[in-house]
């Protein structure tokens, strides 16, 4: 079946690092990515819609400068968070839904990312 | 705007008991999608249904059921014979017709006591 898969699953780094994931479709094509992030014992927020071969979309609140979406291919779509900080860490999640009728979207299985 | 949400933060019964988890969603729209993951604790979200607006007939698959009431903006999930594996965090959340993009519940975590 549809699957997504999400690299790296967890990141540690220092502060003002960038750090790049990947979310990709592995056996679909998707127009569309979405991006979440999930503090701990928190729900899932939705950052930006991601738009293959155009700019993402972002929700009210996140920076665009600092949450860098690009969306090259139809089957790969990048966050990368620059310059981050302590506040940025958290668990971050892609979904993609296959082209269809009443196609379920798929989450890739997430990145935590630990910003020391 | 859109809203889901799941009263119960956390609950906990013992295993084999029935549990019903609750979530209530406001949306302007006629059409829309409704749908429930679970979440374990390695994190990653495990999808469970999905059901469009126009559907309300309720869903049975295994030990678990899905009552969908519009007139009460209700779709509440219910694991009959709970085990030890359905422990996790539950979403509920909810979509425009077309869109995929998902506006989620504060989610339910689930004990289930051996």
């Amino acid at each position: 079946g549809a699957v997504v898969s999400q690299h790296p699953s967890r990141v540690i780094c220092k502060s003002g690092t960038s750090v790049k994931i990947e979310c990709r479709s592995l056996d679909f094509q998707a127009t569309t990515m979405f991006w979440y992030r999930q503090f701990p014992k928190q729900s899932l927020m939705l950052m930006a819609t991601s738009n293959e071969g155009s700019k993402a979309t972002y929700e009210q609140g996140v920076e665009k400068d600092k949450f860098l979406i690009n969306h090259a291919s139809l089957t790969l779509s990048t966050l990368t968070v620059t310059s981050a900080h302590p506040e940025d860490s958290s668990f971050y999640i892609c979904s993609a839904t296959p082209a269809g009728p009443n196609q379920p979207q798929h989450f890739g299985d997430g990145t935590r990312l630990s910003i020391l | 705007a859109q809203k889901v949400t799941q009263a119960q933060t956390e609950i906990s019964v013992v295993e084999k008991e029935d549990v019903t988890l609750d979530c209530v969603y406001e949306t302007r729209d006629t059409t829309y999608y409704l749908f429930w993951y679970k979440q374990p604790p390695s994190g990653e979200l495990v999808f469970l249904i999905r059901r469009n607006s126009f559907d309300e007939q309720n869903e049975i698959s295994g030990r678990y059921s899905w009552n969908f009431q519009k007139s009460t903006s209700s779709f509440n999930f219910t694991i009959t014979a709970s085990q030890v594996v359905d422990s996790a965090v539950y979403f509920c959340a909810l979509s425009y017709f077309g869109n995929e993009k998902l506006t989620f519940g504060t989610g339910t975590r689930l004990t289930i006591i051996p």
